[in-house]
C-alpha cells in the first residue's frame, strides 16, 4: 500500500519556466510534507517543508502548497535552472509512526 | 550547519565479512535514523534511535546491527550479508523524533556485497 504516490516518473522544462512536481497521500495521519532533492550517488537534501497547519509555504525559488481537503501537495520552482535537474522525493510524516514515508520520486529535467 | 558525515563513502564486502558503516553529527540532534536506497526506488527505513535508544527497528534482518554509543554517533554493523543486500546506506537526524522536525541525510555509504 503506498501511501505515498508521486505519479509523474518524469518532468522536464526549459530553463527560466516553472517546474510543478505533484504528490498524493493517502494517510490522514500525515501532519508535516517534506520535499528533498537527490543527485546520483548522494544522500536526499532537504529543500522546503510545511505543516498540515498551513496551505503554502515559500523559500526563495521554491513553494510548496498543499491542498488538505485533495490529500495533495505540489512543489513549484520559479525560475527553474540547469541545476534543478534531479530526482525530487516527496516525503510524510505522521505522529504516529514518526518516521518518512517517501514518495517514488519525479526525475526533472531542466533544458538551457 | 546541517551536516550529516558517513563513511566509508564506498565499502565491497564478501558475504563472510564483518564490516561496519559510521555516521556522525555534531548539530545536538537526538533522533538518528538508518535508511537504505536501491537504485531507482525511495529510501526505506531501517532503523530509528532516539536518546541513544533503539525505537523503530522495522522487521530488518539481524545481519543488520545497529549501535548508538552517544547522541552524536551511529553505526550499523554488517555480518554475513547477501549479494541483494548491495544498496546505497543512508544515515539521518533530526533534532527530535516527533513530527515536525526535519531530517537531515547525510551523503550515504554505497555497499556492495561479492
Amino acid at each position: 500500500d503506498q501511501q505515498v504516490k508521486q505519479n509523474s516518473p518524469s518532468l522536464s522544462v526549459q530553463e527560466g519556466r516553472i517546474s510543478i512536481l505533484n504528490c498524493d497521500y493517502t494517510n490522514s495521519m500525515f501532519d508535516y510534507f517534506l520535499w528533498y532533492k537527490k543527485y546520483p550517488a548522494e544522500g536526499p537534501t532537504f529543500l522546503i517543508s510545511i505543516s498540515s497547519i498551513k496551505d503554502k509555504n515559500e523559500d526563495g525559488r521554491f513553494t510548496v502548497f498543499l491542498n488538505k481537503s485533495a490529500k495533495h501537495l505540489s512543489l513549484h520552482i520559479v525560475p527553474s535552472q540547469p541545476g534543478d535537474s534531479a530526482v525530487y522525493f516527496c516525503a510524510s510524516m505522521d505522529t504516529g509512526r514518526r518516521a518518512l514515508t517517501f514518495g517514488s520520486g519525479t526525475r526533472l529535467q531542466v533544458q538551457p | 550547519d546541517t551536516e550529516v558525515t558517513q563513511t566509508p563513502k564506498h565499502l565491497v564486502m564478501g558475504m563472510t565479512n564483518k564490516k561496519s558503516l559510521k555516521c556522525e553529527q555534531h548539530m545536538g540532534h537526538r533522533a538518528m535514523y538508518w535508511y537504505k536506497q536501491k537504485a531507482k526506488k525511495p529510501p526505506e527505513l531501517m532503523f530509528v534511535y532516539s536518546y541513544e535508544k533503539l525505537s523503530i527497528n522495522e522487521s530488518v534482518p539481524s545481519r543488520f546491527s545497529p549501535e548508538c554509543p552517544n547522541s552524536s554517533l551511529l553505526n550499523l554493523h554488517l555480518h554475513a550479508l547477501q549479494p541483494e543486500d548491495s544498496a546505497l546506506y543512508l544515515c539521518a537526524s533530526s533534532p527530535q523524533e516527533s513530527s515536525g522536525n526535519t531530517i537531515y541525510f547525510g551523503e550515504g555509504s554505497w555497499l556492495t556485497v561479492v
